[in-house]
Formats: C-alpha cells, sequence, structure tokens
C-alpha cells in the first residue's frame, strides 16, 4: 500500500526559527509536493518536484526552500518562521499525471 | 476567475439521497481529473479518477466529465452520515504533467 509520511503531526516553533518539516514516500514516486491549507483558502500549492535535485515553485514560494537529495524524501523550509506561517503543511506524491498520495499533515503553530 | 471552480457551499442532503457536487475548470488542455475527499483534520484521498468524456462509476460514486463544456462533476447515490466531509475536485493540465490544480472544496452534510 501507498505510504507518504511526514515528520511530524504537530509543531510549536517561535518566530525567527529555522523550521524543518520532512516527507517521506515509499513509492518510488518521481514528483512530490508540499502544500498549505488554512479555513477558506483551500490548498495552495507552495513547491514541487519532478526529480531529484530539481525543484519549481508554485503558487506561493515566499519564506519557503525545500531540498529534494534522495528520491524518496523531499523537505520543506522556513528559513525564518513568522507568524503568519502558520498553518497545516501536506505533503504529496505522485506518477506523471496520476492520483496524489498525500501524508497525514503536519499542524505548525509558530508564536 | 480561478482555475477549478467548485459549488462554494456547504451543501446538506438527507441520508439516502443523491449528492451532487459539480467543478468547472478554465484550461482546455486538462488531462486528467480527480476527486478527493477530506475529513475535518484529516489529508485528502482520492474517491476517483476519470480522464475521457462520459460516465465513471465506482460502487455508490459516479465522476462525470464533459470537456467540451470543461465541467466534471461527482454524484454520491445513497449518500450516507459517513460521506459528510469536504470533497476537492482536482485538475492536471497539459503544461505541467502531474501538478494538479485544486478547488476550494465544497463541504457535504449528510443527515441522519
Amino acid at each position: 500500500d501507498v505510504k507518504v509520511t511526514q515528520s511530524s503531526r504537530y509543531l510549536v516553533k517561535r518566530t525567527g526559527e529555522k523550521v524543518f518539516l520532512e516527507c517521506v514516500q515509499d513509492m518510488d514516486h518521481e514528483n512530490m509536493f508540499w502544500y498549505r491549507q488554512d479555513p477558506g483558502l483551500g490548498l495552495r500549492l507552495i513547491y514541487f518536484s519532478y526529480d531529484v535535485k530539481m525543484k519549481e515553485k508554485g503558487d506561493i514560494p515566499e519564506g519557503y526552500s525545500v531540498s529534494r537529495e534522495k528520491k524518496e524524501r523531499f523537505s520543506l523550509i522556513l528559513e525564518s518562521a513568522s507568524t503568519n506561517q502558520t498553518s497545516m503543511y501536506l505533503c504529496a506524491a505522485s506518477v506523471l499525471r496520476e492520483t496524489q498520495y498525500f501524508g497525514p499533515g503536519t499542524r505548525l503553530l509558530v508564536l | 476567475q480561478k482555475e477549478v471552480e467548485q459549488n462554494s457551499g456547504p451543501l446538506s442532503v438527507p441520508e439516502g439521497a443523491i449528492a451532487s457536487l459539480n467543478c468547472t475548470y478554465s484550461d482546455r488542455g486538462s488531462q486528467s481529473f480527480f476527486w478527493y475527499r477530506q475529513y475535518s483534520g484529516k489529508s485528502p484521498e482520492l474517491i476517483m479518477f476519470i480522464y475521457s468524456n462520459g460516465d465513471k462509476e465506482d460502487g455508490r460514486f459516479t465522476a462525470q466529465l464533459n470537456k467540451a463544456s470543461q465541467y466534471v462533476s461527482l454524484l454520491i447515490r445513497d449518500s450516507q452520515p459517513s460521506d459528510s466531509a469536504t470533497y476537492l475536485c482536482a485538475v492536471n493540465g497539459e503544461a505541467n504533467a502531474g501538478k494538479s490544480t485544486f478547488g476550494d472544496g465544497t463541504t457535504l452534510t449528510v443527515k441522519p
């Protein structure tokens, strides 16, 4: 069965901290995605990656960066966390035009 | 105009009724269409995908696609309280294979 895991379910950080969110998939899928989801704003794409060491900006990349050193792992980095980055962060993986499989999500609170 | 638009909802139906969820998209070159279900506090999970015009049935769920009208819908027959969730429509365009554009979702409540 398909599995996408995220490093934390809940995370509390302070303003200005550097935050790492990790995502691992066990499906050998090429594509990986990071979204944030906020009430009333839907799913918004932050970054995505089609292959190792490749990344492309999504709709809201400001304040974020990503790293994909291995095919199965896609990391989201908040360089200097701010309160407006408090959100639910969802990682997903897919093959070509196929279904996206989502991880359980990380609920991040920035104080 | 949003690239993928869904009924804003919320939608409420009685148990046993048919729930109809609608989605329109703006990219005529779109190739793949997906419906995801998201329970409160959980991540989205696939309900159905459809690639060709027409209907596709899976149990109580039917997806309908009309590329000429740029319209995709999801029908849920014999709705159950367990179907209460937010339903997300997602569309994969031609330009960025694998990248989905999601609608904002329609929240469905099925009342016993």
